[in-house]
């Protein structure tokens, strides 16, 4: 079964410091994609970065980076530099077949987790 | 800018009452279409998918005659949650993937709709 897992229900980092948080994913699709999103409380889904299964390199994007290690089907979000404003909740998403025409675009989310960022 | 947009942001109804959530992609056509829902705290979960000129393709446990979803031209599904209850009231949030996209991130939500239904 197709499944993300996101155990950190809520985690606190010291403003300007690196935080990761933590996913995990189960597939046997050879092709997938996997997200991250952040969601502040006015409900909107931010973008922050996506990782194809056959991107060598792990993407980053600004002061997200994603440790992706597919052999341990993991998607780590690492946030350098935490600011105030990246309060939120923070979900990873997976979209099996990445390419070809098994590309529906529907999305599994993880359970979600609730990052606050102290001053 | 938003690429996807949903409408209402917000909307209170009466319990027995219809109430209608558009999702329109802006600068792309969207054959297909997401409908998630959203309790608070908890993770988006995928309703149905809204395929244009077709009927729409339930997730197992939702009522499709209660979830009414219509995707009549490649930049426009609707949501009409028919007959609401209280129970109903939640987050909902639409998606669109950009078909003409190859690879990467080539998916776009709504800015969501808040339903409380009295």
């Amino acid at each position: 079964a197709q499944k993300i897992t996101q155990t950190q229900p809520g985690m606190f980092v010291q403003e300007k410091e690196a935080v990761t948080l933590d996913c995990t994913y189960d597939t046997s699709d050879p092709s997938y994609g996997l997200f991250w999103y952040k969601q502040p409380s006015s409900g909107e889904m931010i973008f922050l970065i996506y990782q194809g299964s056959y991107d060598q390199q792990n993407a980053t994007e600004g002061r997200y980076s994603l440790n992706f290690q597919k052999a341990r089907k993991s998607a780590n979000l690492v946030i350098s530099a935490s600011q105030l404003g990246d309060s939120a909740m923070y979900f990873c998403a997976m979209r099996p077949s990445a390419h070809g025409s098994g590309n529906t675009g529907k999305l599994i989310f993880g359970q979600g987790t609730t990052l606050q960022v102290k001053p | 800018g938003a690429v996807v947009s949903q409408h209402p942001s917000r909307v209170i109804c009466k319990s027995g009452t219809s109430v209608k959530i558009e999702c329109r992609s802006l600068d792309f056509q969207a054959t297909t279409m997401f409908w998630y829902r959203q309790f608070p705290k908890q993770s988006l979960m995928l309703m149905a998918t809204s395929n244009e000129g077709s009927k729409a393709t339930y997730e197992q446990g939702v009522e499709k005659d209660k979830f009414l979803i219509n995707h009549a031209s490649l930049t426009l599904s609707t949501l009409t949650v028919t007959s609401a209850h209280p129970e109903d009231s939640s987050f909902y949030i639409c998606s669109a993937r950009d078909s003409d996209r190859g690879s990467g991130n080539t998916i776009y939500f709504g800015e969501g709709s808040w339903l409380t239904v009295v």
